[in-house]
Protein backbone atom coordinates (compact mmCIF):
# COMPACT_ATOMS: atom_id res chain seq x y z
CA UNK A 1 0.00 0.00 0.00
CA UNK A 2 1.14 3.33 -1.11
CA UNK A 3 1.38 6.13 1.74
CA UNK A 4 -0.44 8.38 0.32
CA UNK A 5 -3.22 7.66 -2.22
CA UNK A 6 -4.95 9.77 -4.82
CA UNK A 7 -7.57 9.34 -7.42
CA UNK A 8 -6.00 10.06 -10.81
CA UNK A 9 -9.35 10.86 -12.60
CA UNK A 10 -9.25 12.07 -14.89
CA UNK A 11 -12.43 14.93 -13.63
CA UNK A 12 -14.07 16.70 -15.77
CA UNK A 13 -16.64 19.62 -14.66
CA UNK A 14 -18.41 23.06 -15.98
CA UNK A 15 -17.06 26.19 -15.02
CA UNK A 16 -18.50 27.28 -12.06
CA UNK A 17 -18.72 23.94 -10.36
CA UNK A 18 -17.39 23.35 -6.94
CA UNK A 19 -14.53 20.79 -7.44
CA UNK A 20 -13.61 18.19 -4.64
CA UNK A 21 -10.48 16.57 -4.51
CA UNK A 22 -8.97 14.03 -1.90
CA UNK A 23 -5.75 11.92 -0.62
CA UNK A 24 -5.58 9.70 1.86
CA UNK A 25 -2.68 8.51 3.77
CA UNK A 26 -1.61 5.87 5.68
CA UNK A 27 1.33 6.99 7.92
CA UNK A 28 -0.54 9.26 11.40
CA UNK A 29 2.61 10.82 11.63
CA UNK A 30 1.99 13.21 8.52
CA UNK A 31 1.14 16.68 10.64
CA UNK A 32 2.58 19.00 6.91
CA UNK A 33 0.20 18.67 3.91
CA UNK A 34 0.09 20.26 1.07
CA UNK A 35 -1.73 20.96 -2.14
CA UNK A 36 0.49 21.65 -6.06
CA UNK A 37 -1.04 22.85 -9.12
CA UNK A 38 0.96 21.74 -12.17
CA UNK A 39 0.44 23.26 -15.22
CA UNK A 40 1.40 20.95 -18.56
CA UNK A 41 4.57 20.92 -19.18
CA UNK A 42 5.52 23.13 -16.05
CA UNK A 43 6.81 22.34 -12.62
CA UNK A 44 4.23 22.56 -9.81
CA UNK A 45 3.17 25.36 -7.63
CA UNK A 46 2.23 25.48 -4.02
CA UNK A 47 -1.07 25.81 -3.90
CA UNK A 48 -2.35 25.71 -0.05
CA UNK A 49 -0.03 24.53 2.89
CA UNK A 50 -1.95 23.59 6.18
CA UNK A 51 -0.69 22.17 9.56
CA UNK A 52 -2.12 19.65 11.42
CA UNK A 53 -6.14 18.98 10.92
CA UNK A 54 -8.77 21.53 10.10
CA UNK A 55 -9.67 24.05 7.68
CA UNK A 56 -8.10 26.50 5.28
CA UNK A 57 -9.32 29.32 3.14
CA UNK A 58 -7.98 31.25 0.26
CA UNK A 59 -9.91 33.20 -2.28
CA UNK A 60 -11.96 29.85 -4.20
CA UNK A 61 -9.53 27.79 -2.39
CA UNK A 62 -10.28 25.41 0.40
CA UNK A 63 -8.10 22.69 2.08
CA UNK A 64 -9.61 20.68 4.40
CA UNK A 65 -7.27 18.26 6.85
CA UNK A 66 -8.88 15.40 8.74
CA UNK A 67 -6.81 13.34 10.67
CA UNK A 68 -8.77 11.00 12.87
CA UNK A 69 -9.59 9.92 8.95
CA UNK A 70 -6.01 10.39 7.40
CA UNK A 71 -7.51 12.26 4.44
CA UNK A 72 -7.60 15.53 2.96
CA UNK A 73 -9.59 17.62 0.75
CA UNK A 74 -9.14 20.63 -1.54
CA UNK A 75 -12.24 22.38 -2.82
CA UNK A 76 -11.95 25.08 -5.43
CA UNK A 77 -15.44 27.08 -5.54
CA UNK A 78 -16.84 28.85 -9.06
CA UNK A 79 -14.40 26.80 -10.96
CA UNK A 80 -12.97 28.25 -13.81
CA UNK A 81 -10.54 27.35 -17.32
CA UNK A 82 -8.08 28.29 -15.70
CA UNK A 83 -8.46 25.86 -13.23
CA UNK A 84 -7.46 22.95 -15.58
CA UNK A 85 -4.40 21.56 -14.18
CA UNK A 86 -3.00 18.64 -12.00
CA UNK A 87 -3.18 18.81 -8.87
CA UNK A 88 -1.16 16.40 -6.38
CA UNK A 89 -1.47 16.64 -2.46
CA UNK A 90 1.33 15.92 -0.44
CA UNK A 91 2.17 15.53 2.83
CA UNK A 92 5.34 14.99 5.35
CA UNK A 93 5.72 13.89 9.47
CA UNK A 94 7.44 16.60 12.19
CA UNK A 95 10.65 14.61 12.03
CA UNK A 96 11.61 14.13 8.19
CA UNK A 97 14.20 15.51 6.31
CA UNK A 98 13.32 18.96 5.23
CA UNK A 99 11.87 19.23 2.08
CA UNK A 100 10.91 15.40 2.15
CA UNK A 101 7.40 15.44 0.81
CA UNK A 102 5.59 12.49 -0.09
CA UNK A 103 3.44 12.96 -2.66
CA UNK A 104 -0.18 11.55 -4.47
CA UNK A 105 -0.35 10.79 -8.23
CA UNK A 106 -2.17 13.91 -8.70
CA UNK A 107 -5.76 14.03 -9.64
CA UNK A 108 -6.00 15.62 -13.81
CA UNK A 109 -8.69 18.55 -13.43
CA UNK A 110 -10.70 19.58 -16.66
CA UNK A 111 -12.90 22.34 -16.27
CA UNK A 112 -14.86 23.22 -19.55
CA UNK A 113 -16.38 27.03 -20.33
CA UNK B 1 14.26 36.22 -3.18
CA UNK B 2 14.98 32.51 -3.65
CA UNK B 3 14.67 31.38 -7.07
CA UNK B 4 15.66 28.19 -8.81
CA UNK B 5 16.83 27.49 -12.21
CA UNK B 6 17.24 24.49 -14.49
CA UNK B 7 18.72 23.74 -17.88
CA UNK B 8 18.41 22.63 -20.52
CA UNK B 9 14.65 22.74 -20.52
CA UNK B 10 13.86 20.35 -23.39
CA UNK B 11 16.29 17.61 -24.42
CA UNK B 12 16.21 14.57 -26.95
CA UNK B 13 19.11 12.19 -27.00
CA UNK B 14 19.57 8.68 -28.17
CA UNK B 15 20.00 5.61 -26.19
CA UNK B 16 23.22 5.09 -24.50
CA UNK B 17 24.24 8.52 -24.98
CA UNK B 18 25.22 10.58 -21.66
CA UNK B 19 23.12 13.26 -19.67
CA UNK B 20 23.87 15.91 -17.79
CA UNK B 21 20.87 17.67 -16.60
CA UNK B 22 21.69 21.28 -13.97
CA UNK B 23 19.87 22.73 -11.10
CA UNK B 24 20.93 25.77 -9.89
CA UNK B 25 19.34 28.08 -6.67
CA UNK B 26 19.72 31.55 -5.83
CA UNK B 27 18.99 33.84 -2.81
CA UNK B 28 19.29 30.89 -0.15
CA UNK B 29 22.43 28.97 1.22
CA UNK B 30 23.17 25.27 1.85
CA UNK B 31 19.63 24.31 0.67
CA UNK B 32 18.78 20.92 0.96
CA UNK B 33 18.07 20.13 -2.92
CA UNK B 34 15.92 17.54 -4.59
CA UNK B 35 15.69 15.56 -7.74
CA UNK B 36 12.19 14.07 -8.80
CA UNK B 37 11.08 12.12 -12.38
CA UNK B 38 7.96 12.67 -13.51
CA UNK B 39 6.87 9.86 -16.11
CA UNK B 40 3.89 10.35 -18.69
CA UNK B 41 1.12 9.89 -16.69
CA UNK B 42 2.47 9.21 -13.55
CA UNK B 43 2.73 10.66 -10.33
CA UNK B 44 6.51 12.16 -8.97
CA UNK B 45 8.95 9.91 -8.13
CA UNK B 46 11.66 11.45 -5.87
CA UNK B 47 15.41 10.08 -7.29
CA UNK B 48 17.89 11.63 -4.98
CA UNK B 49 18.26 14.53 -2.54
CA UNK B 50 20.71 16.40 -1.07
CA UNK B 51 21.48 17.75 2.52
CA UNK B 52 24.96 19.51 1.65
CA UNK B 53 27.79 19.66 -0.85
CA UNK B 54 29.12 15.88 -2.11
CA UNK B 55 26.24 14.36 0.08
CA UNK B 56 23.87 12.90 -1.99
CA UNK B 57 21.39 9.95 -0.70
CA UNK B 58 19.46 7.97 -3.44
CA UNK B 59 15.99 6.84 -3.61
CA UNK B 60 15.40 4.41 -6.30
CA UNK B 61 18.65 2.28 -7.74
CA UNK B 62 18.52 3.02 -11.40
CA UNK B 63 20.50 4.01 -14.53
CA UNK B 64 21.47 7.69 -12.77
CA UNK B 65 23.44 9.58 -10.17
CA UNK B 66 23.51 12.63 -9.10
CA UNK B 67 26.81 15.24 -7.36
CA UNK B 68 26.49 18.70 -5.77
CA UNK B 69 29.75 19.73 -6.52
CA UNK B 70 28.87 23.10 -5.16
CA UNK B 71 26.68 24.69 -2.22
CA UNK B 72 23.32 26.08 -4.69
CA UNK B 73 24.37 23.49 -7.66
CA UNK B 74 22.46 19.90 -7.98
CA UNK B 75 23.19 18.26 -10.76
CA UNK B 76 22.23 14.72 -12.36
CA UNK B 77 23.43 12.49 -14.98
CA UNK B 78 23.94 9.27 -16.68
CA UNK B 79 26.60 7.54 -18.51
CA UNK B 80 24.25 5.51 -20.93
CA UNK B 81 20.49 6.51 -21.39
CA UNK B 82 17.91 3.93 -21.40
CA UNK B 83 14.34 4.58 -22.85
CA UNK B 84 13.07 4.18 -19.72
CA UNK B 85 15.13 7.24 -18.50
CA UNK B 86 12.60 9.63 -20.98
CA UNK B 87 10.57 11.73 -18.25
CA UNK B 88 10.15 15.22 -17.01
CA UNK B 89 13.06 15.70 -14.45
CA UNK B 90 12.32 18.67 -11.75
CA UNK B 91 14.26 20.03 -9.24
CA UNK B 92 13.07 21.38 -5.75
CA UNK B 93 14.14 22.95 -2.80
CA UNK B 94 12.55 23.69 0.63
CA UNK B 95 11.45 26.39 2.63
CA UNK B 96 13.22 26.79 5.53
CA UNK B 97 10.77 26.64 8.24
CA UNK B 98 8.17 24.81 6.93
CA UNK B 99 9.56 22.37 4.69
CA UNK B 100 7.18 22.61 1.11
CA UNK B 101 9.21 22.48 -1.51
CA UNK B 102 9.43 25.00 -4.70
CA UNK B 103 10.17 23.30 -8.23
CA UNK B 104 11.65 24.43 -11.21
CA UNK B 105 10.44 24.89 -14.14
CA UNK B 106 11.75 21.02 -15.33
CA UNK B 107 14.41 19.17 -17.85
CA UNK B 108 12.03 17.15 -20.81
CA UNK B 109 13.96 14.72 -21.75
CA UNK B 110 13.16 12.14 -24.84
CA UNK B 111 14.84 9.01 -25.35
CA UNK B 112 15.01 7.88 -28.76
Amino acid sequence: QKEVEQDPGPLSVPEGAIVSLNCTYSNSAFQYFMWYRQYSRKGPELLMYTYSSGNKEDGRFTAQVDKSSKYISLFIRDSQPSDSATYLCAMRDRGSTLGRLYFGRGTQLTVWP
Amino acid sequence: SQTIHQWPATLVQPVGSPLSLECTVEGTSNPNLYWYRQAAGRGLQLLFYSVGIGQISSEVPQNLSASRPQDRQFILSSKKLLLSDSGFYLCAYPGQSTGELFFGEGSRLTVL
